[in-house]
Order: structure tokens, then C-alpha cells, then sequence
């Protein structure tokens, strides 16, 4: 089963414009994490939030997240060609031990 | 670098025949896990390790089987029983708990011949 749904499924945007994707989830979590695919390769992790924190940041990345919503939000700022790509959120449910993905948005920035 | 190590990058199984994906990891992390994709979709849960000689079944265990003998190894077979292997396997390793990050290798892509 898939705890997180991310939208849009696919987004395609200029370079320098940002790039917004949503996270919404079922169940109580211990946090959220966010990933990114580049095509043909393994996830790489780009941050995590903890439930009890409502905003972070990483240098082009901003994440927010709001529990009385069950849902999360990834913006990519200033985009480059180079974030073309999928981006997956996955939660740690508080009664698991495992992370459970969503679907993915794939993001296409044109140069 | 430490990292995760998948092999083979390709493999192709024949009808009935059981093959197995390695995956090795110098992180020295106690937990591993292998996950399946299929185009355009998210990661689905086969298997799962938080240390050595034990493992838990994921969401899709059936048709799947994993040794962790080495804290360093967790292999995947995929066996006969699995009527549609044909996927992108994804095996990462983290410090337990969950919570924590997990580290992916660059999968394995397994077709039907």
C-alpha cells in the first residue's frame, strides 16, 4: 500500500522558474523524507523532517510540512536544467519500522 | 567512497529459473533493504534487514527470497514463483531506526527473456 501520494504526477517548467510538489499521507508519521531519481539510478535522499517541525530548508530546497493536513510540501527554487528528475516522499509511520514511497512527480526543467 | 554496490546492472531470466541480485554495502550500516519499481511508479517493500541472520518480509515478499548471513551482504532472489519479475530492483541500507536516511545503490533491471 502506498502511504504517500504525491501531485502533480508530472510537472514541466522553465529553467529559473520553481518547481512546487505536493506529499499528502494517511496515517500518523515519526517523519517525512524526501528523495530524488535521476533516470536509470538509484534514490538519492534530500531531506528530512521531523513531526514536530514545520519548515526546513536546504539550499535551493524548502519543505514544509503540516500535520493537521497530513500532508508535505517540496519547492525547488530557481530550477536548473540539471533537477530534471522524479522526487519521491516517504513517510516513517509512527506504529512501522519501514518507509513507505508515493508515486513520485517526474520533473522536466527546460533549458 | 563508501556506497552501495548492486549487481548485475542487467539480468535476464528464463522461464522457471531463479536468479539472484547482489547488493553490498561498506557504510557499515545495520539495516538493508530491497525494494522493487516498475515504470512510472513509486517503490514498493520486498524485504527487510535490521541486522545480521534477520529479516522481515516487506509488502510484496511473495516470490522473493533474502539471506543477510554478512552484515555487509543481502542478496535477493528472485525465484520461479514470481509470475512477473520484470522490474527496476532498488537495494539501500540505513542506520535503524527507519528514521533515519536511506542510502540507495544504482539497481538492478531484471527482463523476461
Amino acid at each position: 500500500s502506498q502511504q504517500g501520494e504525491e501531485d502533480p504526477q508530472a510537472l514541466s517548467i522553465q529553467e529559473g522558474e520553481n518547481a512546487t510538489m505536493n506529499c499528502s499521507y494517511k496515517t500518523s508519521i515519526n517523519n517525512l523524507q524526501w528523495y530524488r531519481q535521476n533516470s536509470g539510478r538509484g534514490l538519492v535522499h534530500l531531506i528530512l523532517i521531523r513531526s514536530n517541525e514545520r519548515e526546513k530548508h536546504s539550499g535551493r530546497l524548502r519543505v514544509t510540512l503540516d500535520t493537521s493536513k497530513k500532508s508535505s510540501s517540496l519547492l525547488i527554487t530557481a530550477s536548473r536544467a540539471a533537477d530534471t528528475a522524479s522526487y519521491f516522499c516517504a513517510t516513517d509511520e509512527a506504529a512501522g519500522n519501514k518507509l513507505t514511497f508515493g508515486g513520485g512527480t517526474r520533473v522536466l526543467v527546460k533549458p | 567512497d563508501g556506497g552501495i554496490t548492486q549487481s548485475p546492472k542487467y539480468l535476464f531470466r528464463k522461464e522457471g529459473q531463479n536468479v539472484t541480485l547482489s547488493c553490498e554495502q561498506n557504510l557499515n550500516h545495520d539495516a538493508m533493504y530491497w525494494y522493487r519499481q516498475d515504470p512510472g511508479q513509486g517503490l514498493r517493500l520486498i524485504y527487510y534487514s535490521q541486522i545480521v541472520n534477520d529479516f522481515q518480509k516487506g509488502d510484496i515478499a511473495e516470490g522473493y527470497s533474502v539471506s543477510r548471513e554478512k552484515k555487509e551482504s543481502f542478496p535477493l532472489t528472485v525465484t520461479s514463483a514470481q509470475k512477473n519479475p520484470t522490474a527496476f530492483y532498488l537495494c539501500a541500507s540505513s542506520i535503524p531506526p527507519t528514521a533515519q536516511p536511506q542510502h540507495f545503490g544504482d539497481g538492478t533491471r531484471l527482463s523476461i527473456l
